[in-house]
Protein backbone atom coordinates (compact mmCIF):
# COMPACT_ATOMS: atom_id res chain seq x y z
CA UNK A 1 0.00 0.00 0.00
CA UNK A 2 1.52 3.42 -0.47
CA UNK A 3 2.11 5.49 2.48
CA UNK A 4 1.21 8.84 0.84
CA UNK A 5 -1.56 9.37 -1.82
CA UNK A 6 -2.63 12.06 -3.52
CA UNK A 7 -5.53 11.27 -5.43
CA UNK A 8 -5.62 14.89 -7.81
CA UNK A 9 -2.66 14.82 -10.91
CA UNK A 10 -3.81 17.97 -11.79
CA UNK A 11 -5.81 21.04 -10.25
CA UNK A 12 -7.16 24.30 -11.64
CA UNK A 13 -7.83 27.69 -9.45
CA UNK A 14 -8.39 30.95 -10.69
CA UNK A 15 -6.17 33.72 -9.38
CA UNK A 16 -7.61 35.04 -5.65
CA UNK A 17 -9.29 32.07 -5.22
CA UNK A 18 -8.46 29.31 -2.57
CA UNK A 19 -7.29 26.07 -3.31
CA UNK A 20 -7.11 22.62 -1.41
CA UNK A 21 -4.48 19.70 -2.18
CA UNK A 22 -5.46 16.53 -0.92
CA UNK A 23 -2.91 14.01 0.76
CA UNK A 24 -3.88 11.08 2.87
CA UNK A 25 -1.13 8.86 4.64
CA UNK A 26 -0.94 5.14 6.15
CA UNK A 27 1.06 4.90 9.25
CA UNK A 28 0.52 2.59 12.16
CA UNK A 29 3.76 4.93 14.16
CA UNK A 30 2.10 7.14 16.89
CA UNK A 31 5.20 9.74 16.00
CA UNK A 32 5.25 10.97 12.13
CA UNK A 33 5.73 14.16 10.18
CA UNK A 34 4.21 15.58 7.54
CA UNK A 35 5.65 18.23 5.03
CA UNK A 36 4.51 19.74 1.82
CA UNK A 37 6.94 20.82 -0.99
CA UNK A 38 6.81 22.76 -4.01
CA UNK A 39 8.47 21.80 -7.22
CA UNK A 40 8.33 25.39 -9.99
CA UNK A 41 9.39 24.09 -13.11
CA UNK A 42 12.60 24.88 -12.67
CA UNK A 43 13.04 21.89 -10.47
CA UNK A 44 14.03 23.19 -6.89
CA UNK A 45 12.01 21.83 -3.98
CA UNK A 46 10.28 24.87 -1.89
CA UNK A 47 9.73 23.87 2.01
CA UNK A 48 6.00 24.94 2.39
CA UNK A 49 4.78 23.81 5.98
CA UNK A 50 4.89 21.21 8.64
CA UNK A 51 2.65 19.31 11.02
CA UNK A 52 3.70 16.99 13.22
CA UNK A 53 1.50 14.01 14.49
CA UNK A 54 1.62 15.38 18.14
CA UNK A 55 0.69 18.98 17.09
CA UNK A 56 -2.70 20.00 18.05
CA UNK A 57 -3.43 22.97 16.24
CA UNK A 58 -3.34 23.01 12.20
CA UNK A 59 0.03 24.28 11.03
CA UNK A 60 0.01 27.96 9.01
CA UNK A 61 2.69 29.76 6.88
CA UNK A 62 1.23 32.76 5.54
CA UNK A 63 -1.01 31.83 2.68
CA UNK A 64 -0.50 28.45 3.31
CA UNK A 65 -2.39 26.13 5.94
CA UNK A 66 -2.43 22.40 6.31
CA UNK A 67 -6.03 21.31 6.73
CA UNK A 68 -4.76 17.74 9.81
CA UNK A 69 -7.42 15.51 10.82
CA UNK A 70 -5.77 12.60 12.50
CA UNK A 71 -8.26 10.64 12.67
CA UNK A 72 -9.01 10.45 8.79
CA UNK A 73 -5.07 10.42 8.40
CA UNK A 74 -5.36 13.13 6.29
CA UNK A 75 -2.80 16.38 5.60
CA UNK A 76 -4.83 18.32 2.86
CA UNK A 77 -2.56 22.12 1.83
CA UNK A 78 -5.03 25.02 1.66
CA UNK A 79 -3.82 28.07 -0.57
CA UNK A 80 -5.45 30.86 0.16
CA UNK A 81 -5.61 33.79 -2.58
CA UNK A 82 -3.75 31.76 -5.07
CA UNK A 83 -1.22 33.75 -7.33
CA UNK A 84 0.04 33.02 -10.54
CA UNK A 85 2.99 31.93 -9.48
CA UNK A 86 1.24 29.46 -7.10
CA UNK A 87 1.61 27.32 -10.37
CA UNK A 88 3.66 24.39 -9.61
CA UNK A 89 4.16 21.02 -8.45
CA UNK A 90 3.00 19.73 -5.20
CA UNK A 91 4.33 17.43 -3.00
CA UNK A 92 2.99 15.51 0.31
CA UNK A 93 5.50 13.92 2.32
CA UNK A 94 6.03 11.71 5.14
CA UNK A 95 8.75 11.35 7.74
CA UNK A 96 7.64 8.00 10.30
CA UNK A 97 9.08 7.39 13.42
CA UNK A 98 10.99 10.36 14.25
CA UNK A 99 10.48 11.49 17.59
CA UNK A 100 12.81 13.80 20.15
CA UNK A 101 16.12 12.13 19.42
CA UNK A 102 14.65 9.54 17.19
CA UNK A 103 17.20 7.99 13.80
CA UNK A 104 14.40 7.78 11.09
CA UNK A 105 15.85 10.10 8.54
CA UNK A 106 13.70 8.88 5.12
CA UNK A 107 10.66 11.14 3.57
CA UNK A 108 8.18 9.19 1.75
CA UNK A 109 6.73 11.21 -1.31
CA UNK A 110 3.52 11.47 -2.62
CA UNK A 111 3.33 11.40 -6.60
CA UNK A 112 2.60 14.77 -6.81
CA UNK A 113 -0.42 17.50 -7.57
CA UNK A 114 0.01 19.74 -10.44
CA UNK A 115 -1.32 23.07 -9.63
CA UNK A 116 -2.48 25.39 -12.70
CA UNK A 117 -3.51 28.94 -11.43
CA UNK A 118 -5.57 30.75 -14.25
CA UNK A 119 -5.69 34.92 -14.85
CA UNK B 1 24.77 32.42 1.27
CA UNK B 2 23.94 29.24 2.78
CA UNK B 3 23.08 26.83 0.31
CA UNK B 4 23.28 23.21 -1.39
CA UNK B 5 24.64 23.04 -4.52
CA UNK B 6 24.75 20.88 -7.60
CA UNK B 7 26.37 20.58 -10.56
CA UNK B 8 26.38 20.06 -13.55
CA UNK B 9 22.68 21.14 -14.25
CA UNK B 10 22.55 19.06 -17.18
CA UNK B 11 24.47 15.92 -18.06
CA UNK B 12 24.50 13.63 -20.77
CA UNK B 13 26.57 10.18 -20.75
CA UNK B 14 26.67 7.45 -22.76
CA UNK B 15 25.73 4.05 -21.86
CA UNK B 16 28.33 1.94 -20.07
CA UNK B 17 29.66 4.87 -18.76
CA UNK B 18 30.10 5.64 -15.24
CA UNK B 19 28.81 9.16 -14.56
CA UNK B 20 29.76 11.20 -10.97
CA UNK B 21 26.97 13.83 -9.52
CA UNK B 22 28.47 16.75 -7.32
CA UNK B 23 26.69 17.93 -3.80
CA UNK B 24 28.14 20.60 -1.59
CA UNK B 25 26.58 22.03 1.16
CA UNK B 26 27.64 25.37 3.22
CA UNK B 27 24.85 25.22 5.72
CA UNK B 28 26.45 23.02 8.29
CA UNK B 29 24.64 19.90 7.82
CA UNK B 30 25.09 16.47 9.24
CA UNK B 31 23.28 14.73 7.00
CA UNK B 32 22.92 14.49 3.51
CA UNK B 33 20.44 12.94 0.85
CA UNK B 34 20.06 11.87 -2.58
CA UNK B 35 16.70 11.31 -4.39
CA UNK B 36 15.84 10.21 -7.98
CA UNK B 37 12.80 11.63 -9.34
CA UNK B 38 11.01 10.17 -12.76
CA UNK B 39 8.56 11.99 -14.47
CA UNK B 40 5.07 12.46 -12.75
CA UNK B 41 6.67 11.09 -9.67
CA UNK B 42 7.63 11.54 -6.65
CA UNK B 43 11.31 11.83 -5.07
CA UNK B 44 12.15 8.05 -3.93
CA UNK B 45 15.44 7.81 -1.97
CA UNK B 46 18.97 6.75 -3.48
CA UNK B 47 21.06 7.25 -0.34
CA UNK B 48 21.27 8.96 2.92
CA UNK B 49 24.25 9.80 4.92
CA UNK B 50 23.93 10.69 8.70
CA UNK B 51 27.55 11.76 9.08
CA UNK B 52 31.19 11.86 7.61
CA UNK B 53 32.16 8.16 6.52
CA UNK B 54 29.30 7.17 7.30
CA UNK B 55 25.88 6.05 4.96
CA UNK B 56 23.10 4.18 4.27
CA UNK B 57 21.43 2.86 1.35
CA UNK B 58 17.42 3.96 0.60
CA UNK B 59 15.15 2.59 -1.18
CA UNK B 60 16.46 2.37 -4.87
CA UNK B 61 20.58 1.91 -4.34
CA UNK B 62 21.24 -0.72 -6.65
CA UNK B 63 23.20 0.57 -9.51
CA UNK B 64 24.21 4.01 -7.02
CA UNK B 65 27.00 4.46 -5.27
CA UNK B 66 27.98 7.83 -2.90
CA UNK B 67 30.72 8.29 -0.47
CA UNK B 68 30.93 11.05 2.38
CA UNK B 69 34.88 12.11 2.97
CA UNK B 70 34.14 15.49 4.25
CA UNK B 71 30.89 16.62 6.18
CA UNK B 72 30.12 19.84 2.90
CA UNK B 73 29.83 17.20 0.61
CA UNK B 74 28.19 13.80 -0.86
CA UNK B 75 29.11 12.89 -4.35
CA UNK B 76 26.42 10.07 -6.35
CA UNK B 77 28.03 7.95 -8.95
CA UNK B 78 25.66 6.34 -11.25
CA UNK B 79 27.40 3.28 -12.40
CA UNK B 80 26.97 0.99 -15.55
CA UNK B 81 24.82 -1.22 -13.46
CA UNK B 82 21.87 0.94 -12.99
CA UNK B 83 19.61 -0.13 -16.24
CA UNK B 84 17.35 3.30 -16.04
CA UNK B 85 19.55 5.95 -15.16
CA UNK B 86 17.58 9.01 -17.02
CA UNK B 87 16.37 10.85 -14.36
CA UNK B 88 16.26 14.08 -12.48
CA UNK B 89 18.32 13.79 -9.14
CA UNK B 90 18.12 15.63 -6.32
CA UNK B 91 20.79 16.28 -3.35
CA UNK B 92 19.49 17.67 0.06
CA UNK B 93 20.95 17.91 3.59
CA UNK B 94 19.38 18.70 6.96
CA UNK B 95 20.48 19.26 10.64
CA UNK B 96 19.72 15.50 11.68
CA UNK B 97 17.95 16.43 14.86
CA UNK B 98 14.60 16.70 16.08
CA UNK B 99 11.17 15.89 14.95
CA UNK B 100 11.02 18.58 12.70
CA UNK B 101 14.06 18.32 10.48
CA UNK B 102 13.49 20.72 7.53
CA UNK B 103 15.26 18.81 4.21
CA UNK B 104 16.99 21.75 2.04
CA UNK B 105 17.28 20.90 -1.44
CA UNK B 106 19.47 21.77 -4.06
CA UNK B 107 18.77 22.57 -7.88
CA UNK B 108 18.96 19.14 -9.15
CA UNK B 109 21.02 17.81 -11.84
CA UNK B 110 18.93 16.24 -15.21
CA UNK B 111 20.54 13.15 -16.43
CA UNK B 112 20.04 11.77 -19.87
CA UNK B 113 22.07 8.38 -21.13
CA UNK B 114 22.27 8.64 -24.77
Amino acid sequence: AQKITQTQPGMFVQEKEAVTLDCTYDTSDQSYGLFWYKQPSSGEMIFLIYQGSYDEQNATEGRYSLNFQKARKSANLVISASQLGDSAMYFCAMREGRSSGGSNYKLTFGKGTLLTVNP
Amino acid sequence: DGGITQSPKYLFRKEGQNVTLSCEQNLNHDAMYWYRQDPGQGLRLIYYSQIVNDFQKGDIAEGYSVSREKKESFPLTVTSAQKNPTAFYLCASSTGQGAFDEQFFGPGTRLTVL
